[in-house]
This record gives structure tokens, C-alpha cells and sequence, in this order.
């Protein structure tokens, strides 16, 4: 199975300042039709998760554009640019290029 | 509008089996897949298996003796069943379309022993 390995576990920052969470993969995420499988997700406190960015760096619909992704084959990084107070919450990567799929072991963004 | 949404049992029996159903609207099963995910209390997010749009399934391989999904397509309907189970899997069961854009709120599911 693919281990997706996500640093730091938690995220102290103030709002304004910008961040980086790194996922890194055991084994390359490029799919053999191109693309690359690899999405980030937020977890809102009490709340399901929501899909932010979508094969590396597509940001989903409805979210904010100081979201984005990057990277490529075994090496991720979402950063937000100008974190806003709604942003606190466990940030996840999630591969579905390789069965089964798999989730990091998650970030836990705080807000001083 | 996309909408997934779980029910089931919120208490189990250990040794017993648990059954969820993810009930759809907006889009088609035969369209999308919809996966299955569980997360225990303050810890991660697990994987549990997938049934695809031609209804093929797979599963987390720590899972997979225990694990059945199905589905009913007239019904707009994905059912997980999960036998033998243990407190260890008490949990929050979530249900999403496989490109994990739409989740449902989830069911919490306490197995008692």
C-alpha cells in the first residue's frame, strides 16, 4: 500500500501569515494515463471533510484561491497564502491513483 | 445538488455485524463510484474500500475478510457490511463519490462490548 507521509503534524500560525504542509509518497502517484492522483482535503472541528485541491493542484470549486498545490510524482506541498481564522482544522492529503486508496496522517492547523 | 448521506445503527454488539447504507442524489452509481471511509474518535482517516461505477469492488486489505459493499442503483444506494466486529472499530462512517468532492455527514457508530 502507499504510505503518505505528512509533515508537520501541527501548524501554529497567526492570520496573515502563510503556510506549507509537505505530503511525500512511498511510491510515484503519476498515473499511467498522465495525470497524478493526489488531493487535499480539510476537516473543519465536528465537521466532514471537504475537498480543497485535486490532482496536485486544481483548486476544487467554491474554495478560496489562497489554496494551492504543488508538486509532482512523490513530493506534494498545499500551501495557503494569508490564513483566515476559517481555515483552522486537520488538513489531509489523499491519494487515489493506486488501490487502495490512502490518507496522510493528517495536519493539524491552530490559529494564535 | 450532489448529496450523500449515511444511516445505520449507532450502537453495535461486539462479535455482531454492522450494517450502513449511503443513500445518493444528484448524480448516478453508474456514473461514479462511492467510496467508504471511517475515522475513529481523534485520530485519522482510513480508507475502508470502494465500489465502482460497473460495480466492481475493492478493499482495504486489513479490511477485506470482514467487508462487503453493495449497492442498489434503482435506489440510489451503497450498503457497507462489516462482520465480527470490535470496539476498535467504533468510529465516524463516512461515505463519498470517489473523486471525493462530495461527503456525507457521517454516522457515528459506537460497537459495545
Amino acid at each position: 500500500d502507499v504510505v503518505l507521509t505528512q509533515t508537520p503534524p501541527t501548524l501554529s500560525t497567526t492570520i496573515g501569515q502563510s503556510v506549507s504542509i509537505s505530503c511525500r509518497s512511498s511510491q510515484s502517484l503519476l498515473d499511467s494515463d498522465g495525470d497524478t492522483y493526489l488531493n487535499w482535503l480539510l476537516q473543519r472541528p465536528g465537521q466532514s471533510p471537504q475537498l480543497l485541491i485535486y490532482s496536485v493542484s486544481n483548486l476544487e470549486s467554491g474554495v478560496p484561491n489562497r489554496f494551492s498545490g504543488s508538486g509532482s510524482e512523490t513530493d506534494f506541498t498545499l500551501k495557503i497564502s494569508g490564513v483566515e481564522a476559517e481555515d483552522l482544522g486537520l488538513y489531509y492529503c489523499m491519494q487515489v491513483t493506486h488501490v487502495p486508496f490512502t490518507f496522510g496522517s493528517g495536519t493539524k492547523l491552530e490559529i494564535k | 445538488q450532489v448529496q450523500l448521506k449515511e444511516s445505520g445503527p449507532a450502537l453495535v454488539q461486539a462479535s455482531e455485524t454492522l450494517s450502513l447504507t449511503c443513500t445518493v442524489s444528484g448524480f448516478s452509481l453508474t456514473n461514479y463510484g462511492v467510496i467508504w471511509v471511517r475515522q475513529p474518535p481523534g485520530k485519522g482517516l482510513e480508507w475502508m474500500g470502494i465500489i465502482w461505477r460497473n460495480g466492481n469492488t475493492d478493499y482495504n486489505s486489513a479490511l477485506k475478510s470482514r467487508l462487503s459493499i453493495n449497492r442498489d442503483t434503482s435506489k440510489s444506494q451503497v450498503f457497507l457490511k462489516m462482520n465480527s466486529l470490535e470496539t476498535d472499530d467504533t468510529a465516524i462512517y463516512y461515505c463519498t463519490r470517489d473523486l471525493g468532492d462530495h461527503w456525507g455527514q457521517g454516522v457515528m457508530v459506537t460497537v459495545s462490548s
